[in-house]
């Protein structure tokens, strides 16, 4: 299974935008990138997927490399609310599976 | 409310008993899973199923069985419960394997088990 890698933590300061970067060198044609995060205490939540183009819902923008070798989550105003674990995955085309790394650890700062 | 139900939500078992952890689900979603989640650790997969009647391997799959009989229920199986198999268990659910539809997986709360 295809894996991916996202810095251990990051911080950012309230109101202000926040990119989460994964790197997913390995993915092929078929697999879709989702991000997930996890508040604690709690199950993951489905935050946003894609396969080749931006996406944008209301909870975030995904932003995919041309390439699709790295995606970017966008957050475009942090709260105190974000503050969570997201985990960047690639969904295997075939079988569906969804494997989950260590994800990132976002702090946010009042 | 429509989502993933799983029971129970906390459970202490000593070595060796069994018990059976329960999933279901109300979306009509043909895919459904179950992790495991350790103390400071990712979720690792145990099992998955891609409709009724159809189960795989996951991850992590040792001591655990599943079986799929209806799209709504998914029961994870411990036959022999080990210590090392303490830990935080999700289920979850999507509508299919295609990520075309639908808007990713639904999880569960949880079921946190200790065995000792």
């Amino acid at each position: 299974d295809a894996k991916t890698t996202q810095p251990n933590s990051m911080e950012s300061n309230e109101e202000e935008p926040v990119h989460l970067p994964c790197n997913h060198s390995t993915i092929s044609g078929t697999d879709y990138i989702h991000w997930y995060r996890q508040l604690p205490s709690q199950g993951p939540e489905y935050v946003i997927h894609g396969l080749t183009s931006n996406v944008n819902n209301r909870m975030a923008s995904l932003a995919i490399a041309e390439d699709r070798k790295s995606s970017t989550l966008i957050l475009h105003r942090a709260t105190l609310r974000d503050a969570a674990v997201y985990y960047c995955i690639l969904r295997r085309g075939d079988t569906g599976k969804l494997i989950f790394g260590q994800g990132t650890t976002l702090q946010v700062k009042p | 409310n429509a989502g993933v139900t799983q029971t129970p939500k906390f459970q202490v078992l000593k070595t060796g008993q069994s018990m059976t952890l329960q999933c279901a689900q109300d979306m009509n979603h043909e895919y459904m899973s179950w992790y495991r989640q350790d103390p400071g650790m990712g979720l690792r997969l145990i099992h998955y199923s891609v409709g009724a009647g159809i189960t795989d391997q996951g991850e992590v799959p040792n001591g655990y069985n599943v079986s799929r009989s209806t799209t709504e229920d998914f029961p994870l199986r411990l036959l022999s419960a080990a210590p090392s198999q303490t830990s935080v268990y999700f289920c979850a659910s999507s509508y299919s394997t295609s990520d075309a539809q639908g808007d990713g997986y639904t999880f569960g709360s949880g079921t946190r088990l200790t065995v000792v």
